[in-house]
């Protein structure tokens, strides 16, 4: 696809309950970053993947958040036993890489609400 | 102290004003040099980037940097209020081959007709 793609747009879910977070990373991009942000706050680094390289989930805030690569392309988030304060925008964004000069791009984020 | 400090502001200017926005950062390795634009309720996009100490302009905007000092700053001549979003700095640098990335807070610019 053109941009980095995110689905749901929107969730509300009910505390307890798990949520799968999904992102399709441009094509050809080899690495893709979660974030989090809660409102009117900065980006909160979560996991990152780059091509077959053990993921860094060193942001990770606990064992309730889990996230996987699959084929080196589309990537889920999954939060187990959602919390209030798990509530804000989840972000994807995804590089290039190799070379000077990469950037990132981002989704335009999954906007999670546990009520 | 954070490795990447930018005000969160808001910071408040009237329409046509120049803005200037910026960070400050602390390990001189840091190699590469971004501005993002968030607009409420979107992703963030990029807007410039950099590698090199001095300026890059782009239409309305320029990008300066200043290695020896470690401070990134974002200009916007004659402001609009479509303008009026949250800009956050980033850096980046490589390190065993991948790519470190830190961000700024984000800064939210408000821009009053």
């Amino acid at each position: 696809g053109a941009g980095v793609s995110q689905s749901p747009s929107n969730k509300v879910t009910e505390k307890g309950k798990d949520v799968e977070l999904r992102c399709d990373p441009i094509s050809g991009h080899t690495a893709l970053y979660w974030y989090r942000q809660s409102l009117g706050q900065g980006l909160e680094f979560l996991i990152y993947f780059q091509g077959n390289s053990a993921p860094d989930k060193s942001g990770l805030p606990s064992d309730r958040f889990s996230a996987e690569r699959t084929g080196g392309s589309v990537s889920t988030l999954t939060i187990q036993r959602t919390q209030q304060e798990d509530s804000a925008v989840y972000l994807c964004a995804s590089s290039p890489h190799g070379g000077s000069g990469n950037t990132i791009y981002f989704g335009e984020g999954s906007w999670l609400t546990v009520v | 102290q954070k490795e990447v400090e930018q005000d969160p502001g808001p910071l408040s200017v009237p329409e046509g004003a120049i803005v200037s926005l910026n960070c400050t950062y602390s390990n001189s390795a840091f190699q590469y040099f971004m501005w993002y634009r968030q607009y409420s309720r979107k992703g963030p996009e990029l807007l410039m980037y950099t590698y090199s100490s001095g300026n890059k302009e782009d239409g309305r905007f320029t990008a300066q940097v200043d290695k020896s000092s470690k401070y990134i700053s974002l200009f916007i001549r004659d402001s609009q209020p479509s303008d009026s979003a949250t800009y956050l700095c980033a850096v980046m640098w490589l390190m065993d081959s991948n790519y470190q990335l830190i961000w700024g807070a984000g800064t939210k610019l408000i821009i009053k007709p």
